[in-house]
């Protein structure tokens, strides 16, 4: 079984919906991680916890909103989605004081 | 907010060349991670380093850690076609926060 899950794995939306991604790890990790990837972009930080009652900004927030609401669960909101929030959505967690991250499947998300 | 440069961006080769590619900053990193992204799938880790000069292998695939801190190389000998992908190189700065810089990426073409 993925150590990492994202759910859904696809998801085609509307501007103006609102929109969850869910993301589950059995890694036992504190840390877990919203990312974007844009094509030629890379991956872009949105979100990031280190445990359950921290919740920071990534350098994309705007638009996003997130909810830690166990160790093993970290989602992802788009409160009104718009056309340019279409792209590739990774859920990633780590260890504390361990920086090798490890990525879910990713989420692609298409806004109409 | 900080950047890695990666490059090169893309590489078409042979089965069976070597390849090379790098990433530089310009600020000292404390640790660099290389991943491989196949398409439609989430980065995979491949190897971490964690000091100045070190040499780590995993398999065909060999990282270096550079002496100034301020880079890192990945090579992979006698290429096969399921090395297509996109490889991400990632860093944490030294004295910054507990986040991961990511490079754009090498897309790498293996012809069979």
């Amino acid at each position: 079984d993925a150590d990492v899950t994202q759910t859904p794995r696809n998801r085609i939306t509307k501007t103006g919906k609102r929109i969850m991604l869910e993301c589950s790890q059995t890694k036992g990790h504190d840390r877990m991680y919203w990312y974007r990837q844009d094509p030629g972009l890379g991956l872009r930080l949105i979100y990031y916890s280190f445990d359950v009652k921290d919740i920071n900004k990534g350098e994309i927030s705007d638009g996003y909103s997130v909810s830690r609401q166990a160790q093993a669960k970290f989602s992802l909101s788009l409160e009104s989605a718009i056309p340019n929030q279409t792209a590739l959505y990774f859920c990633a967690t780590s260890a504390e004081w361990v920086h090798e991250q490890f990525f879910g499947p990713g989420t692609r998300l298409t806004v109409l | 907010g900080q950047q890695l440069n990666q490059s090169p961006q893309s590489m078409f080769i042979q089965e069976g060349e070597d390849v090379s590619m790098n990433c530089t900053s310009s600020s000292i990193f404390n640790t660099w991670l290389w991943y491989k992204q196949d398409p439609g799938e989430g980065p995979v880790l491949l190897i971490a380093l964690y000091k100045a000069g070190e040499l780590t292998s995993n398999g065909r695939l060999t990282a270096q850690f550079g002496i100034t801190r301020k880079d890192s190389f990945l090579n992979i000998s006698a290429s096969i076609p399921s090395d297509v992908g996109i490889y991400f190189c990632a860093g944490l700065n030294q004295g910054g926060s507990e986040k991961l810089v990511f490079g754009k990426g090498t897309k790498l073409t293996v012809n069979p």
